[in-house]
Order: structure tokens, then sequence, then C-alpha cells
């Protein structure tokens, strides 16, 4: 599986829109991208997967660019709310298993 | 609801105390894995299934056990709790196409070992 490199931390406010990079060079032909986000003291929940170009559904957009080295989770008008982290990780379309980095803290303020 | 549930949501342990983490999923998903999480930290595999009799180990399997008798069922055995595996535990399910839904979490199990 692909290693996901994403920024530790980033900090936003209210109504902004958030972008988070998470860079893959070594990304398979068969690999997708998917975003997770935790609160705290819950478990991780999906939020969005693409193999490709844009993906957008009731909570975000991704957008993996043609080379698939990187993709960007757009979050449109955060709220507090989303203070959580972010994990960016790469899975094999039928995969078998999640391996999780480090995650992105996003903070946001009011 | 459909979903993971996982049972205790906490346990307090003493050390060589053994002891199962129960995890149940409602939604015929064929693959399950197990994660551990520490402070400050992201989750770390410690097993996984992809069917019911079969399983195999993730990136931390040591001192803990495994078996998938059924679809829904996925308990994970602590053989000998030492304070190392003071964590919080999360079980998850998905369908073999992960990239259809993703995957689902439970809401834990916060272990201590004293």
């Amino acid at each position: 599986l692909a290693k996901t490199t994403q920024p530790i931390s980033m900090d936003s406010y209210e109504g902004q829109e958030v972008n988070i990079t998470c860079s893959h060079n070594n990304i398979a032909t068969n690999d997708y991208i998917t975003w997770y986000q935790q609160f705290p003291s819950q478990g991780p929940r999906f939020i969005i997967q693409g193999y490709k170009t844009k993906v957008t559904n009731e909570v975000a957009s991704l957008f993996i660019p043609a080379d698939r080295k990187s993709s960007t989770l757009s979050l449109p008008r955060v709220s507090l709310s989303d203070t959580a982290v972010y994990y960016c990780l790469a899975f094999m379309e039928y995969g078998n298993k999640l391996v999780f980095g480090a995650g992105t803290i996003l903070r946001v303020k009011s | 609801n459909a979903g993971v549930t996982q049972t205790p949501k906490f346990q307090v342990l003493k050390t060589g105390q053994s002891m199962t983490l129960q995890c149940a999923q409602d939604m015929n998903h064929e693959y399950m894995s197990w994660y551990r999480q520490d402070p400050g930290m992201g989750l770390r595999l410690i097993h996984y299934s992809v069917g019911a009799g079969i399983t195999d180990q993730g990136e931390v399997p040591n001192g803990y056990n495994v078996s998938r008798s059924t679809t829904e069922d996925f308990p994970l055995r602590l053989l000998s709790a030492a304070p190392s595996q003071t964590s919080v535990y999360f079980c998850a399910s998905s369908y073999p196409r992960g990239a259809d839904y993703g995957y689902t979490f439970g809401s834990g199990t916060r272990l201590t070992v004293v």
C-alpha cells in the first residue's frame, strides 16, 4: 500500500473553505484514496473516497489529479464541529485492510 | 440501528489477566479488523479477517489472538495483559469492495492495564 504524507495540523476559521493535501508518490494502479474523520473518543468515520478526478458528496469534495501522486480533501464552509483529525489513506479496490498514518489535526476557530 | 457494536466500553485489567473484547456487526460485512489507538497517535492494525474462518496479522499482533467463526463476530483476545496494552481498541467492518462505502468503526473499548 502506498505511504501517504499529510500536514500534522491546520488552523481555520468558521465559514472558510479548508483544503487538506495528501501526498502519495508511490500510489499503485489499483489503489484508491480514502479519507476518514475522527473526533475525540470516537471511532473514525468514512468521509469520501476516489480514484481520480473529482468526487463530491454532501460532506466534502476530493480532488485527485491525473498523475494521482497527491489528493486534496476540500471541506466547504467549516464550522467549529469540523474540528477533528483527518486521515488520508491508500487502499486497494478489493482491499482488506486500512493502514492509518498520523493524520491532520484540523482546528476550527470562531 | 445497523452498525458495529463493541463491548465492553471500559475495562480495567491487572497485569497477567486475560480477557476478550467483543465485536459484532449486523451489516453482513465480510471484512473485519481490530485497531488500537494510543494517546495522540493514529490507529495501528492488530489483526484482520476477510471472512469467516480466515484471519491474518496486522502491524502489531503480538499479545493478541483473534478468531472468526461467524460473519458477524470478531473477538479479540488478550492472552496475558501488560501495561503496554493500555489503549483504546476499535473494531471495523466493510464489504469486500471497500471502495463502495468505506469501513464502519465501532465506538471503541478503553482498556487500562495496571
